[in-house]
């Protein structure tokens, strides 16, 4: 089993749309989880951390589930400039899930 | 500005040569990696370091090799017995202060003709 996997994807949603992510991991002892957003031929840029508590930020909403070892990431009013690929990370393993695509469409 | 530089952005490599990626950071991250990046894939962990002198393999560490002399810089070596090098290489660091995010540079195209 791969310490952190992704939804394969791709998804493909009408602007204003609310889609959602999972990421689980299999490292029960991970403390720091992070989404991050990748456009096409760049680096990935920190989009929120993940908290216990959940953290909200504009359209955006994180979730952790320590119980059954999943993080997810909601995004609300889907807009064209949210076109990209979401990849959450599990740092106690600095490993990378493989990254979701999403394309928001007119 | 405080970041992390990776170059040369782009490099060509003949099949049977070594080339080096430099990755140096001004954030004072005790934490440093590198990932590589193939199109359409994600990221996978090639070799970490957590303190000077000090580095561990990551997932896909055949082929390649790192040093940590300085804790301001992690350059790797692509080897010749890397059997498929093109790919897009990402230098990344973290520090407890920061929270442990992860910061990347803006990343190595390397090209094997």
């Amino acid at each position: 089993r791969k310490e952190v996997e992704q939804d394969p994807g791709p998804f493909n949603v009408p602007e204003g749309a609310t889609v959602a992510f999972n990421c689980t991991y299999s490292n029960s002892a991970s403390q720091s989880f992070f989404w991050y957003r990748q456009d096409c031929r760049k680096e990935p840029k920190l989009l929120m951390s993940v908290y216990s508590s959940g953290n909200e930020d504009g359209r955006f909403t994180a979730q952790l589930n320590r119980a059954s070892q999943y993080i997810s990431l909601l995004i609300r009013d889907s807009k064209l400039s949210d076109s990209a690929t979401y990849l959450c990370v599990v740092t106690r393993d600095m490993r990378f899930g493989a990254g979701t695509r999403l394309t928001v469409k007119p | 500005d405080g970041g992390i530089t990776q170059s040369p952005k782009y490099l060509f490599r003949k099949e049977g040569q070594n080339v080096t990626l430099s990755c140096e950071q001004n954030l004072n991250h005790d934490a440093m990696y590198w990932y590589r990046q193939d199109p359409g894939q994600g990221l996978r962990l090639i070799y970490y370091s957590q303190i000077v002198n000090d580095f561990q393999k990551g997932d896909i560490a055949e082929g390649y090799s790192v040093s940590r002399e300085k804790k301001e810089s992690f350059p790797l070596t692509v080897t010749s017995a890397q059997k498929n090098p093109t790919a897009f290489y990402l230098c990344a660091s973290s520090g407890a202060a920061s929270g442990n995010t992860i910061y990347f540079g803006e990343g190595s195209w390397l090209t094997v003709v």
